[in-house]
């Protein structure tokens, strides 16, 4: 069955960067796309951008553009996400979800909690 | 980037009724690239439907969704008490992909 598993939570200082992972199974990963999206704490969802596990391609979130880098590592059929210049506001639950065909979501990890605090 | 929006914040029913969601689109979306999420507390959303009225896998036939260019609804048709949650609509027909805000839909 298809699976994402992503790394455990995070704390970080502002100005600091964290790098979270996605480690898929079940599937051929350069079939399908990886985006990260996240959530504030009683927020709505926010799209962060989108990889290719294919060729490594990327779309950023303007918002995010310059700040976050996606890799993937398809040795492992894994996933990365770094978010780079933390702030307060970047303090959310961090989720990769597969691509099913063209930007719909159709399998998500558990999530990454990232809490930024001085 | 394409904002959508919404209606209502917040949806008050009771199981067996029919549950109504709105989402509107700030131009109109190229193709039918819009999708519906379900997401419970301390879960990650679900995929309920894609490409406006496309049914994942698995899930049940009382939800239907609709729409065109800048209007779209997603439909529950009799509430069962494991539908109550927050609903977000998605769409992925530009590059710069969005979500709605959501719309909690809670027991009467």
């Amino acid at each position: 069955q298809v699976q994402l598993e992503q790394s455990g939570p995070e704390v970080k200082k502002p100005g600091a960067s964290v790098k979270v992972s996605c480690k898929t199974s079940g599937y051929t990963f350069t079939k399908h796309g990886i985006n990260w999206v996240r959530q504030a704490p009683g927020q709505g969802l926010e799209w962060m951008g989108w990889i290719s596990a294919f060729n490594g391609n990327t779309n950023y979130a303007q918002k995010l553009q310059g700040r976050v880098t996606m890799t993937r590592d398809t040795s492992t059929s894994t996933a990365y996400m770094e978010l780079r210049s933390l702030r307060s506001d970047d303090t959310a639950v961090y989720y990769c979800a597969r691509e099913k065909y063209s930007g719909e979501f159709d399998y998500w990890g558990q999530g990454t909690l990232v809490t930024v605090s001085s | 980037e394409i904002v959508l929006t919404q209606s209502p914040a917040t949806l008050s029913l009771s199981p067996g009724q029919r549950a109504t969601l709105s989402c509107g689109a700030s131009q109109r979306l190229s193709s039918s690239y819009l999708a519906w999420y379900q997401q419970k507390p301390g879960l990650a959303p679900r995929l309920l439907i894609y490409d406006v009225s496309s049914r994942a896998t698995g899930i049940p036939d009382r939800f239907s969704g609709s729409g065109s260019g800048t209007d779209f609804t997603l439909t529950i048709s009799r509430l069962e008490p494991e539908d109550f949650a927050v609903y977000y609509c998605q769409q992925y027909g530009s590059s710069q992909y969005t979500f709605g805000q959501g719309t909690r839909l809670e027991i009467k």
